[in-house]
């Protein structure tokens, strides 16, 4: 099974601020990246995915991707209390085969007024 | 569009009873998950089901069983509950290969006294 490291948190930022989460993984395998939120008492949905290296941009979100160097993030501008939850990274492989999503531990995110 | 739907939402056991948490989907994807979700531990996979008439072993599967009934249904058994099984249970499917999302049910939590 995939390595897959995430500071577990929790991070904390004002309202307004930029939050940086981080995530690295050691299956060299691994080509695109999922990010997954999960809400408090809820279950993870989709937010974001990377499949090359460089930045992907979605409203406040961007994902970064380095295959380099193994380390994929995930920044969110302008946070918002909203966007307080959990952040799991989830690696991909590029395609094919018997693929089995495997998830991080994620990352608390607590955004405050 | 219904998604991934799972029961019961929450279950409170006796040790030593058993019992089966249910769990369907309605998008026609070949693979289905079981994972629990325990503080600081992330999402841990029991067991998967590749496509209709397999399964396999997770990372934590002891104490567990599966059924895949047909492409739709997924389900996981309890024999004999132990609370160490106290947890938060997702069932998610996804398509076969990379790159593809996984869709979470709402979850069970299940609470063995």
């Amino acid at each position: 099974q995939k390595e897959v490291e995430q500071n577990s948190g929790p991070l904390s930022v004002p309202e307004g601020a930029i939050a940086s989460l981080n995530c690295t993984y050691s299956d060299r395998v691994s080509q695109s990246f999922f990010w997954y939120r999960q809400y408090s008492g809820k279950s993870p949905e989709l937010i974001m995915s990377i499949y090359s290296n460089g930045d992907k941009e979605d409203g406040r979100f961007t994902a970064q991707l380095n295959k380099a160097s193994q380390y994929v993030s995930l920044l969110i501008r302008d946070s918002q209390p909203s966007d307080s939850a959990t952040y799991l990274c989830a690696p991909q492989p590029a395609s094919g085969g018997s693929y089995i999503p495997t998830f991080g531990r994620g990352t608390s995110l607590i955004v405050h007024p | 569009n219904a998604g991934v739907t799972q029961t019961p939402k929450f279950q409170v056991l006796k040790t030593g009873q058993s019992m089966t948490l249910q769990c369907a989907q309605d998008m026609n994807h070949n693979s289905m998950y079981w994972y629990r979700q325990d503080p600081g531990m992330g999402l841990r996979l029991i067991y998967y089901s590749a496509s209709e008439g397999t399964t396999d072993k997770g990372e934590v599967p002891n104490g567990y069983n599966v059924s895949r009934l047909n492409k739709r249904e997924f389900s996981l058994r309890l024999e004999s509950a132990a609370p160490s099984q106290t947890s938060v249970y997702f069932c998610a499917s996804s398509e076969v290969g990379g790159n593809t999302e996984a869709f979470f049910g709402q979850g069970t939590r299940l609470t063995v006294v």
